[in-house]
């Protein structure tokens, strides 16, 4: 299974954006890419995933490197209550397997 | 719609004995997993089905027995509780690998 790396905690400033990074080198190409977020005592939540193309919802959006080795997960502005842990995680298609690794820690400083 | 329901929400057992962590969505998924959550830990797929009679071990799968008798269900079996097995228990659905729906939880506690 193919593994992720994101730095363990970052800091951003309410009301602003935040880029949260994910490497990816081991992908294949039918690996999707997901993001959930854990918020404390909480199940995770699902907030965004692709392939190959940049994606967009109402939470975030979804950057992906051309060679698909790296994505950015970007919070558009952030809150209070986007203080949580992230994980970018990758799943083949066909198998629905989720690998958690141990995510990034968002800050959010009032 | 309830979504993913955990059953118990909280558990102490003592070490040896066994139980049953129920789940259960209605959402009529394919695909559902067990994961568990040490402290400070990202969480670990126990096991997995993708379909009713069919489940598969995941990364830390000694331990615990699954079975998938219907679409709805899918119970984790302590067979001989361990301290080692204390964690947050944390059950998932989801639809051909879209979006994933996570139960609240289930806090075991070995002494």
């Amino acid at each position: 299974d193919a593994k992720t790396t994101q730095p363990n905690s970052m800091e951003s400033n309410e009301e602003e954006p935040v880029h949260l990074p994910c490497n990816h080198s081991t992908i294949s190409g039918t690996d999707y890419i997901h993001w959930y977020r854990q918020l404390p005592s909480q199940g995770p939540e699902y907030v965004i995933h692709g392939l190959t193309s940049n994606v967009n919802n109402r939470m975030a959006s979804l950057a992906i490197a051309e060679d698909r080795k790296s994505s950015t997960l970007i919070l558009h502005r952030a809150t209070l209550r986007d203080a949580a842990v992230y994980y970018c995680i990758l799943s083949t298609s066909g198998t629905y397997k989720y690998i958690f690794g141990t995510g990034t820690r968002l800050k959010v400083l009032a | 719609n309830a979504g993913v329901t955990q059953t118990p929400k909280f558990q102490v057992l003592k070490t040896g004995q066994s139980m049953t962590l129920q789940c259960a969505q209605d959402m009529n998924h394919e695909y559902m997993s067990w994961y568990r959550q040490d402290p400070g830990m990202g969480l670990r797929l126990i096991h997995y089905s993708v379909g009713a009679g069919i489940t598969d071990q995941g990364e830390v799968p000694n331990g615990y027995n699954v079975s998938r008798s219907t679409t709805e269900d899918f119970p984790l079996r302590l067979l001989s509780a361990a301290p080692s097995q204390t964690s947050v228990y944390f059950c998932a659905s989801s639809y051909r690998g879209a979006e994933a729906f996570f139960g609240q939880g289930t806090r075991l506690t070995v002494v």
